[in-house]
């Protein structure tokens, strides 16, 4: 696609549920990353992947967040158990990759609310 | 740990006027990258200007441009002939990249209107 694409854009979902986020990066990047933005905030760096490997899962904030990128390409980030503090903007981003250029490119994110 | 610090919350410029944004950062690494991206109302985040810490010469797109002091961790955006579209959040941001450690953080960004 012309850009990195992110479903749903909205979720509302109640506490103690799962949801699941999806990013669809630009088809020739072989980085991906996940943020997650609080309002009024900049980004926080979740995790990353380099193709299907995850080399960095630091940032998750707890073990209730998981993601996946089975095949390279689209990329699921999941949040287990939902609790209110999880509200934020996630977004995902791509890059062509970690090495020589770093230049990455957001979707439109998707904004999590927890009630 | 790395840290990014925007210490403007909020600024306002004439339309053609210009403005510079502060941003400091720091860190003991000596490799990394710098950038400032753009977040417009509704709008995804798109990159505006990149430095790389080995290059002395400040970075410049078309009105865009970066004072890059090292020694000091300051790395600030110029806005030459602001345009209403230039109306955004604007983030700093710090990137490293080591032995497979991936570091990209962000500063909590300075919200900039400009007037007509």
């Amino acid at each position: 696609g012309a850009g990195v694409s992110q479903s749903p854009r909205y979720k509302v979902t109640k506490r103690g549920q799962d949801v699941t986020l999806r990013c669809d990066p630009i088809s020739s990047h072989a980085t991906l990353y996940w943020y997650q933005q609080a309002l009024g905030q900049g980004p926080e760096f979740l995790t990353y992947f380099n193709y299907e490997a995850q080399p960095d899962k630091s940032g998750l904030p707890s073990d209730r967040f998981s993601a996946e990128r089975p095949e390279g390409s689209i990329s699921t980030l999941t949040i287990q158990r939902t609790e209110q503090r999880d509200s934020a903007m996630y977004r995902c981003a791509s890059s062509l990759a970690t090495v020589r250029t770093y230049e990455q490119y957001f979707g439109p994110g998707t904004r999590l609310t927890v009630t | 740990a790395q840290t990014v610090t925007q210490s403007q919350p909020e600024m306002s410029v004439q339309e053609a006027e210009t403005v510079t944004l502060s941003c400091t950062y720091d860190t003991s690494e000596n490799n990394y990258y710098l950038f400032w991206y753009k977040q417009p109302p509704s709008r995804q985040m798109i990159l505006v200007i990149r430095q790389e810490a080995y290059k002395q010469q400040n970075a410049t797109e078309n009105r865009f441009s970066v004072n890059f002091q090292k020694a000091a961790k300051s790395f600030s955006l110029k806005i030459s002939d602001s345009q209403l579209g230039d109306t955004a959040m604007y983030f700093c941001a710090f990137m490293s990249y080591t032995s497979g450690t991936y570091k990209y953080i962000f500063g909590t960004g300075t919200r900039l209107k400009v007037l007509a």
